[in-house]
C-alpha cells in the first residue's frame, strides 16, 4: 500500500521534554510538511521540506525542528522551547501541487 | 501575499438538501484550488480539486466551481447523506509553488 504514515498516533510529554514525531511515506514524493491544528481551527505551516537535505520555516516553526536525510522520511522534533505544544500534528506529502495527508499524531503536554 | 477566506465557519441543512462552501483568494496568479474533507481525529482527505482552466468539475455529488475574474470558488455538495457531516477546507495554491494556503474551515452538520 503506498501512502503516509505518522508514529505515534497518541503522544504525552512532560513539560520541559523534547520529543519527536515520524512521518514516513512511500509515495516517491519531493516535498513534505508538517503542520499544526489545534481545536476547531485551521491548518498552519510548521516546516516544510522540498528535497532532501533542504527544509524551509514555515508560519509557526519557533519551537520546532525537522531534518530531512532521505526522501521518504521527515521527521518533526517538539522542542522545550514551544511553550503550548498540545495539538493535532499533521504531515503531508506531494509530487506536484496535491497535498497528501497522513493519519496525525495528537501531542498532549502533561 | 495569498490570503484565503472560506464562509460559513458552520452551515447547518437537512439531510437530502444541497449545501454550498465559498472562498475567495487574493493572489490573482493562483491556480490550483483543492478541497479537503476532515473527519473527527483523521487528517484530511482530497475530495475534488480544480485548476485555473477550468470552470467547473464534479464528481458524482460533489462539484466545485471556479470564478477567475471575481477570485472565489465554491463546493457544492448535493443530496447530502450523515457521512458529510465533517469539517471541509478550501486551499489556494500556483503551479510553481509547492505551499497550499488554507481556509479556515467549514463544519458541516447534516440533519437528519
Amino acid at each position: 500500500d503506498g501512502g503516509i504514515t505518522q508514529s505515534p498516533k497518541y503522544l504525552f510529554r512532560k513539560e520541559g521534554q523534547n520529543v519527536t514525531l515520524s512521518c514516513e511515506q512511500n509515495l516517491n514524493h519531493d516535498a513534505m510538511y508538517w503542520y499544526r491544528q489545534d481545536p476547531g481551527q485551521g491548518l498552519r505551516l510548521i516546516y516544510y521540506s522540498q528535497i532532501v537535505n533542504d527544509f524551509q520555516k514555515g508560519d509557526i516553526a519557533e519551537g520546532y525542528s525537522v531534518s530531512r536525510e532521505k526522501k521518504e522520511s521527515f521527521p518533526l522534533t517538539v522542542t522545550s522551547a514551544q511553550k503550548n505544544p498540545t495539538a493535532f500534528y499533521l504531515c503531508a506529502s506531494t509530487a506536484t501541487d496535491t497535498q497528501y495527508f497522513g493519519p496525525g499524531t495528537r501531542l498532549t503536554v502533561l | 501575499g495569498e490570503n484565503v477566506e472560506q464562509h460559513p465557519s458552520t452551515l447547518s441543512v437537512q439531510e437530502g438538501d444541497s449545501a454550498v462552501i465559498k472562498c475567495t483568494y487574493s493572489d490573482s496568479a493562483s491556480n490550483y484550488f483543492p478541497w479537503y474533507k476532515q473527519e473527527l481525529g483523521k487528517g484530511p482527505q482530497l475530495i475534488i480539486d480544480i485548476r485555473s482552466n477550468v470552470g467547473e468539475k464534479k464528481d458524482q455529488r460533489i462539484a466545485v466551481t471556479l470564478n477567475k475574474t471575481a477570485k472565489h470558488f465554491s463546493l457544492h455538495i448535493t443530496e447530502t447523506q450523515p457521512e458529510d457531516s465533517a469539517v471541509y477546507f478550501c486551499a489556494a495554491s500556483m503551479w510553481s509553488n509547492y505551499q497550499l494556503i488554507w481556509g479556515a474551515g467549514t463544519k458541516l452538520i447534516i440533519k437528519p
